[in-house]
Parts: structure tokens; C-alpha cells; sequence
């Protein structure tokens, strides 16, 4: 079945910037979306469509895609944005979702 | 305000059967997918599948096609996740969400269903 692709962890000092990929055969076709998961809570959608930021998520997020790549850019990390980070999109005739493994990003 | 309730925790013992519940509110429940995502211990999120309430068409991911039913009553707004039979590696936490209408995100999420099965 389709496959995602993510690094299992970044590490990145407080106000330096954080990228974490997702890579996919489908994604040229399909969008991708990131969550953003804290130790015993439910995700956090933080981004859709490849870029677009859902209301009440902070500007330092934002996405983008390039190919069979999309990345989740955090700029100026702060400690709270530690946290495990997941891409998810759909296989190319978006008939099932799936997840990548998860990133956890940690904020040195 | 739009919410997901899911059911509370379960321990079951391998080899039973368990049916999970997910209730929405504050939204048109026949009218957004509701999907099902397993989380092992220790282990990241797996899409399991989705259904729409409104027709109970339903998807499943290659990975859980045949090792659970995805089923919902949108008279009472609830979508559920059941096993026949029970294994000590469907431990996890079990979380519902709701899709967008048009995209495959999940943008309402429950707070999740941990089931432990342990003899």
C-alpha cells in the first residue's frame, strides 16, 4: 500500500527555523496535510492543502510542495512547538488516507 | 460548538469482541466523513478508514481491510469501530475525526479510546 516518507526526528534551537519533509509518489496528485501531536493529546490539524494555515494556527507555520516532496517550515521555533509532526494525504485515486512515521521535532 | 465524545477506555481479553463509539454534535453529521486512526503505544498515527454517515459508504486503508468494521447510526450522530476478535497487538489508542468535505483532512478531532487486550 502507499507510503509516506518523513525524517524520524529534526533538531533546531529556539528561533531558528525547522523543516521537516514528507515524501510520496502520489503527492504531485494529491495534497498534504501536517499535524502537530503533544505528549497525551489528540493531533492538531496545522496544515491543508499543501500550504494553507487553518485559523488560530500561528504564522511561523507554513508548507510547501515541490514534486513528489512537501515540507512543513516552522520559522522562529519556539519551545512549544515541540512536538511529534505527521504529513498526510491519500493514495493517487484517493481512495484510502495515509500517514507518514512522524518527525518529532525537538527544540534544543 | 463541533465535537466528537468517543466512548470510554476498554480492556478486553484477546479473543472478545468490542464495539467503540464516536458521537458528533454541533454539526450536520450526514454530511462530513468521519474517520477512524490507530495509534500504538509509543507509535505514530494510522489511518484506518472513513464513512459517511449520510449513505454509510465506507473506505477502508489496505492495511485494516478485514480486521475491523467501520459502521454508523446517524439517527443518534454516532460512528463506530468494532472487532470480532480481539488481539493483544490491537492495543492502542483509537482516535475518530472528522474529514473536510472536499479534501482528505481531518479537522475535528476526538480525544481518543485507548483499548488495552490482555489476558
Amino acid at each position: 500500500s502507499y507510503e509516506l516518507t518523513q525524517p524520524p526526528s529534526v533538531s533546531v534551537s529556539p528561533g531558528q527555523t525547522a523543516r521537516i519533509t514528507c515524501s510520496g509518489d502520489a503527492l504531485p496528485k494529491q495534497y498534504a496535510y501536517w499535524y502537530q501531536q503533544k505528549p497525551g493529546q489528540a493531533p492538531v490539524l496545522v496544515i491543508y492543502k499543501d500550504s494553507e494555515r487553518p485559523s488560530g494556527i500561528p504564522e511561523r507555520f507554513s508548507g510547501s510542495s515541490s514534486g513528489t516532496t512537501v515540507t512543513l517550515t516552522i520559522s522562529g521555533v519556539q519551545a512549544e512547538d515541540e512536538a511529534d509532526y505527521y504529513c498526510q494525504s491519500a493514495d493517487s485515486r484517493a481512495t484510502y488516507g495515509v500517514f507518514g512515521g512522524g518527525t518529532k521535532l525537538t527544540v534544543l | 460548538e463541533v465535537q466528537l465524545v468517543q466512548s470510554g477506555a476498554e480492556v478486553k481479553k484477546p479473543g472478545e469482541s468490542l464495539k467503540i463509539s464516536c458521537k458528533g454534535s454541533g454539526y450536520s453529521f450526514t454530511t462530513y466523513w468521519i474517520g477512524w486512526v490507530r495509534q500504538m503505544p509509543g507509535k505514530g498515527l494510522e489511518w484506518m478508514g472513513i464513512i459517511y454517515p449520510g449513505d454509510s459508504d465506507t473506505r477502508y486503508s489496505p492495511s485494516f481491510q478485514g480486521q475491523v468494521t467501520i459502521s454508523a447510526d446517524k439517527s443518534i450522530s454516532t460512528a463506530y469501530l468494532q472487532w470480532s476478535s480481539l488481539k493483544a497487538s490491537d492495543t492502542a489508542m483509537y482516535y475518530c475525526a472528522r474529514r473536510d468535505l472536499s479534501n482528505y483532512y481531518m479537522d475535528v478531532w476526538g480525544k481518543g479510546t485507548t483499548v488495552t487486550v490482555s489476558s
